[in-house]
């Protein structure tokens, strides 16, 4: 049963601290989006990557954020420093680009900054 | 503002009954229409999808209807089940983006 998995599930900081998440898209899947999750704000696309290579990140705060694929197996999202409006659930969603309406979300993981 | 939203956002439906999510879009040109469920804790699940040369498409249990007339799509779920017990996404297509509406959140009554 092939799906996306992401790390930490749960991650409770500090504000200031260092943040990231990583995401392993399902194998064979080239295209790895990342999504926000607020209450708000509902579902927000920060980032797009299609063969590892980043397309779209005009979601993404470029202050404090960071997006890299270092290989086809990983996805990492960072963010640095961290402050208390980061707090959310961040998806992990891969597809492919032979059928790129359909994407795989991740579990998510749910990030607290104190 | 939001291209993609849902008329209401709860539902409570006896179980057994049918359900029906709507969901209301702005952009005629959208031609791409994508059903999600997240369940607590999880990740959004592809539920089902229908292109606009489509008015109508089954699955198990759920039907999306699409009037493009009024720009509408609803979810239908046939004889509801407890494990149907989730927020409901409906989403929209642009190109390789996802546009996501509020959501409604379905309980299930026994």
């Amino acid at each position: 049963d092939a799906r996306v998995t992401q790390t930490p599930r749960h991650k409770v900081t500090e504000m200031g601290q260092e943040v990231t998440m990583r995401c392993q898209p399902i194998l064979g899947h080239n295209t790895v989006f990342w999504y926000r999750q607020t209450m708000m704000q509902g579902l927000e696309l920060l980032a797009y990557f299609r063969n590892r290579a980043p397309l779209d990140d005009s979601g993404m705060p470029k202050d404090r954020f960071s997006a890299e694929m270092p290989d086809a197996t990983l996805a990492t999202l960072k963010i640095q420093p961290s402050e208390p409006r980061d707090s959310a659930v961040y998806f992990c969603a891969s597809g492919t680009d032979t059928s790129p309406d359909t994407q795989y979300f991740g579990p998510g993981t749910r990030l607290t900054v104190l | 503002g939001e291209s993609v939203g849902l008329h209401l956002p709860t539902l409570s439906v006896q179980e057994g009954d049918n359900s029906i999510i709507n969901c209301a879009y702005s952009n005629s040109a959208s031609d791409y229409f994508i059903w999600y469920k997240q369940e607590s804790g999880k990740g959004p699940q592809f539920i089902i999808d229908i292109r606009s040369n489509m008015d109508k498409r089954q699955g198990q249990r759920v039907t999306v209807l699409l009037n493009k007339t009024v720009k509408h799509l609803s979810l239908q779920i046939a004889a509801t089940q407890p494990g149907d017990s989730a927020v409901y996404f409906c989403a929209e297509n642009d190109d390789y983006k996802l546009s996501f509406g509020a959501g409604t959140t379905v309980t299930v009554r026994a």
